[in-house]
């Protein structure tokens, strides 16, 4: 079965430094990835889509990589702030187009 | 961006009553409305697709009956939550996608049944 595996043990950064999560998926590779920030108590706000052909997409202190041979997507804040501080949240396409999505990994940037 | 405005934010009802969940697409046609339910630290879990005009299509293990989905209009889709009980008590967050966008997302209630 197609699955979205995330770290769920949160993630303690420090400031200015840059914040790397993993997002895991299990059976064939999805035509895209998506990336979304969860703040408590709110609904998830999308950040970047990453494409099966695509090996890296950036907007501005974030990059998203695709790794189709480990079944991997890399989420990465560089220059982290403590603004950055959220739950993470990964999702694929599964067979019936709906999307799955991954626990999440809570992000902790302390200044 | 495109805006989906969702209400209450949170509530607390007694076990038993019902609870009415309301999402608007505030300057978009949300033609498609999912909704989804969330426990904590754990998973978005949709539990049904509501196309505006027609009967929503529940995922497996969700109750229809108890979960009242209405999507009358391109504006507004509701979501009832029907006798709940305090295992009902969870995050609902509805979500839609304007055009071929991806989902943009209300921003949830809180239900507590007690």
């Amino acid at each position: 079965s197609q699955k979205i595996e995330q770290n769920s043990e949160a993630l303690n950064i420090q400031e200015g430094k840059t914040a790397t999560l993993t997002c895991n998926y299990t059976n064939y590779s999805p035509a895209y990835l998506q990336w979304y920030r969860q703040d408590p108590g709110r609904g998830p706000v999308f950040l970047l889509l990453i494409r099966e052909n695509e090996k890296e997409k950036r907007k501005e202190r974030l990059k998203v990589t695709f790794d189709t041979t480990l079944k991997q997507s890399l989420f990465h804040i560089t220059a982290s702030q403590p603004a950055d501080s959220a739950t993470y949240l990964c999702a694929r396409p599964g067979s019936n187009y709906q999307l799955i999505w991954g626990a999440g990994t809570k992000l902790i940037i302390k200044p | 961006g495109a805006v989906v405005s969702q209400h209450p934010s949170w509530v607390i009802c007694k076990s038993g009553t019902s609870v009415k969940i309301e999402c608007r697409s505030l300057d978009f046609q949300a033609t498609t409305m999912f909704w989804y339910r969330q426990f904590p630290k754990q998973s978005l879990m949709l539990m049904a697709t509501s196309n505006e005009g027609s009967k929503a299509t529940y995922e497996q293990g969700v109750e229809k009956d108890k979960f009242l989905i209405n999507h009358a209009s391109l504006t507004l889709s509701t979501l009832t939550v029907t006798s709940a009980h305090p295992e009902d008590s969870s995050f609902y967050i509805c979500s839609t996608h304007p055009g071929n966008s991806p989902l943009h997302f209300g921003n949830g209630t809180r239900l507590t049944v007690t």
